[in-house]
């Protein structure tokens, strides 16, 4: 089945300890990106990648970085996690390399505490 | 920026069909319509975009006037699972390729 996964899906943790979000698909696609997922902002774009070894930033970067080693794979790392970055996170993929008609993964819920 | 205008929420009977309206009067000449849905508890899920004209997919149609500052996401028999928030999407500008800002989106009810 053609996919976007996410580990882990719910996480509480505490101010300034390291996480990583990962994210892995199974079609393929050279697009992928990351959002987080606030009330009432809607979805913004943290980081993308048009390909391998290829990363932009998005509209909210800060606080965040990735990695693309690896077609099917694009971590989130919070290297020091605020209360501010409690959100609902988002991996998306896409075979459209404008990022068109993409696939999103089921999503991970993160608290900050 | 480019900009889109929805309604907070619509409602609409089950097997009858829905018309989604955006408007979008400051799109630029090379920008897509995209649309996308969220249905409760999950990621967003593609629907359909376009540039000129009409665009029909299995999930919906996609109705952009001439002008293309308006458009029109129809779904042609609505069922309980497509009550959603739909958003309506362009991209931050003609030169950001790869950023599409997303609104608040329209809550579509369906009622049984």
């Amino acid at each position: 089945e053609a996919q976007v996964t996410q580990n882990p899906r719910y996480l509480i943790t505490v101010t300034g300890k390291k996480l990583t979000v990962t994210c892995s698909q199974n079609m393929n696609h050279e697009y992928m990106s990351w959002y987080r997922q606030d009330p009432g902002l809607g979805l913004r774009q943290i980081y993308y990648s048009m390909n391998v070894e290829v990363t932009d930033k998005g509209d909210v970067p800060e606080g965040y970085k990735v990695s693309r080693k690896e077609k099917r794979n694009f971590p989130l790392i919070l290297e020091s996690p605020s209360p501010n970055q409690t959100s609902l996170y988002f991996c998306a993929s896409s075979n459209d390399p404008n990022g068109y008609e993409q696939y999103f993964g089921p999503g991970t819920r993160l608290t900050v505490t | 920026d480019a900009k889109t205008t929805q309604p907070n929420s619509m409602e609409s009977n089950e097997e009858e069909p829905v018309h989604l309206p955006c408007n979008h009067s400051t799109i630029s000449g090379t920008d897509y319509i995209h649309w996308y849905r969220q249905l409760p508890s999950q990621g967003p899920e593609y629907v359909i975009h376009g540039l000129t004209s009409n665009v029909n997919n299995r999930m919906a149609s996609l109705a952009i006037a001439e002008d293309r500052k308006s458009s029109t996401l129809i779904l042609h028999r609505a069922t309980l699972r497509d009550a959603a928030v739909y958003y309506c999407i362009l991209r931050d500008s003609p030169d950001s390729n790869y950023q599409l800002i997303w609104g608040a989106g329209t809550k579509l009810i369906i009622k049984p």
